[in-house]
């Protein structure tokens, strides 16, 4: 099993461009995260998919959305990139939402100039 | 929403020796807390993980104990090896939401 999988891994955008990071899981997790990381700041959850056909705003989801595409894949897009927008992102999954542990996938690092 | 707090936010400890982590929570309706191991420029990794029905739990040399009155929770390891050396994260789940609110992270050195 290949748990969750994330591409691309490095990525490096110019401010204004638009991107979309893919997320695949391959455990039958029913919930499905996407968070970001910067130094000193742990782990902040952008959106998250409890279950197939929904998604919600978790702590920092300006900027940013989200698509469900079916049970295995939820991706990311980032509209109109910014500076600010420069981190590593995780995507997740868990079995349910609900007292679960989450399986990260090895993350993407995003480079906005 | 949830609230975690982590300390140290660094450790430095001799191969051999003990460490401990310790997080606070604020939401008493939180009943599930992980602890993560994040090496440099890795995944997080679960460790272990405990549930609020339970006060402790082991699993060789890694700990966690919960005082849910004091609405926190710690990680102990022992004989600590200079592989433990990574950042580690605690997190608390609780609530009607689906949000598992992480600590900043402890960076654990332990140096040979």
């Amino acid at each position: 099993n290949a748990g969750v999988t994330q591409t691309p891994k490095f990525q490096v955008l110019k401010t204004g461009q638009s991107m979309t990071l893919q997320c695949a899981q391959d455990m039958n997790h029913n919930s499905m995260y996407w968070y970001r990381q910067d130094p000193g700041m742990g782990l902040r959850l952008i959106y998250y998919s409890a279950s197939e056909g929904t998604t919600d705003k978790g702590e920092v989801p300006n900027g940013y959305n989200v698509s469900r595409l079916n049970k295995r894949e939820f991706s990311l897009r980032l509209e109109s990139a910014a500076p600010s927008q420069t981190s590593v992102y995780f995507c997740a999954s868990s079995v349910t939402g609900i007292n679960q542990p989450q399986h990260f996938g090895d993350g993407t690092r995003l480079s906005i100039l | 929403g949830e609230n975690v707090e982590q300390h140290p936010s660094t450790l430095s400890v001799q191969e051999g020796d003990s460490a401990v982590i310790k997080c606070t929570y604020s939401d008493s309706a939180s009943n599930y807390f992980p602890w993560y191991k994040q090496e440099l420029g890795k995944r997080p990794q679960l460790i272990i993980d405990i549930r609020s029905n339970v006060g402790e739990k082991k699993d060789q040399r890694i700990a966690v104990t919960l005082n849910k009155t004091a609405k926190h929770f710690s990680l102990h390891i022992t004989e600590t090896q200079p592989e433990d050396s990574a950042v580690y994260f605690c997190a608390a789940w609780g609530g009607s939401n689906y949000k598992l609110t992480f600590g900043k992270g402890t960076l654990l050195t332990v140096n040979p």
